[in-house]
């Protein structure tokens, strides 16, 4: 079977940084992706790592490492507008036609003044 | 065009009603879902659509009605609801394939708040 963790709840600051963080455990693994969603909004596609190491976009940077079965989402300079829920998700091993993404529970992140 | 449409945002229905939930969009994505999803909880997949083929149906009751009649939309038929199946609805598309672009970059529509009494 395939199962993600990642912490349900973070609290952080304005002008802070947080990492919130995803361990896969998977029989195969294509990569991982990573989703915003704001409450009463849809999911918002964030990033994907298919190969190890940092990907970053902005504010907002993904790291994976494949070896560890683990990955992160890197928010920087937190502004209140990031609060909201992050769900880590990968495709399921052998995908071939199934396209259902597995998806960890999600993460709240609530920034504070 | 990098937007899903889904229509309506709101809606209420009785037990006995039968409604339909419609979603397009025009990224020519050949793959279409829908998906429900509770107050702080992950999607749950209910179908997908590939090359306007059903390919996945994860075993929603019959209350449930999916229908993909061109690539560029889907719809979801509701009838006989209960209580528990309200939720919020949401559609989603993308391409084909796996890989960076493909179909691990699900793009939303906005969602349909659905409420049965």
């Amino acid at each position: 079977g395939q199962s993600l963790e990642q912490p349900s709840e973070v609290t952080a600051v304005e002008g802070a940084i947080v990492q919130i963080n995803c361990t896969y455990q998977t029989s195969g693994f294509y990569g991982l992706s990573w989703y915003q969603q704001h409450d009463g909004g849809a999911p918002t596609f964030l990033s994907y790592n298919a190969l190890d190491g940092l990907e970053e976009t902005g504010r907002f940077s993904s790291f994976l490492s494949r070896s560890d079965s683990y990955g992160y989402l890197l928010l920087q300079e937190l502004q209140m507008k990031d609060s909201a829920s992050y769900f880590c998700a990968v495709p399921p091993y052998n995908a071939g036609n199934n396209r259902k993404l597995i998806w960890g529970l999600g993460t709240s992140l609530a920034v504070n003044p | 065009d990098t937007e899903v449409t889904q229509t309506p945002k709101h809606l209420v229905m009785g037990m006995t009603n039968k409604k339909s939930l419609k979603c397009e969009q025009h990224m020519g994505h050949r793959a279409m879902y829908w998906y429900k999803q509770k107050a702080k909880k992950p999607p749950e997949l209910m179908f997908v659509y590939s090359y306007e083929k059903l390919s996945i149906n994860e075993s929603v009751p019959s209350r449930f009605s999916p229908e993909c009649p061109n690539s560029s939309l889907l719809n979801l038929h509701l009838h006989a609801l209960q209580p528990e199946d309200s939720a919020l609805y949401l559609c989603a598309s993308s391409q084909v394939g796996w890989g960076g672009t493909g179909a691990n970059v699900l793009t939303f529509g906005a969602g349909s708040r659905l409420t049965v009494l």
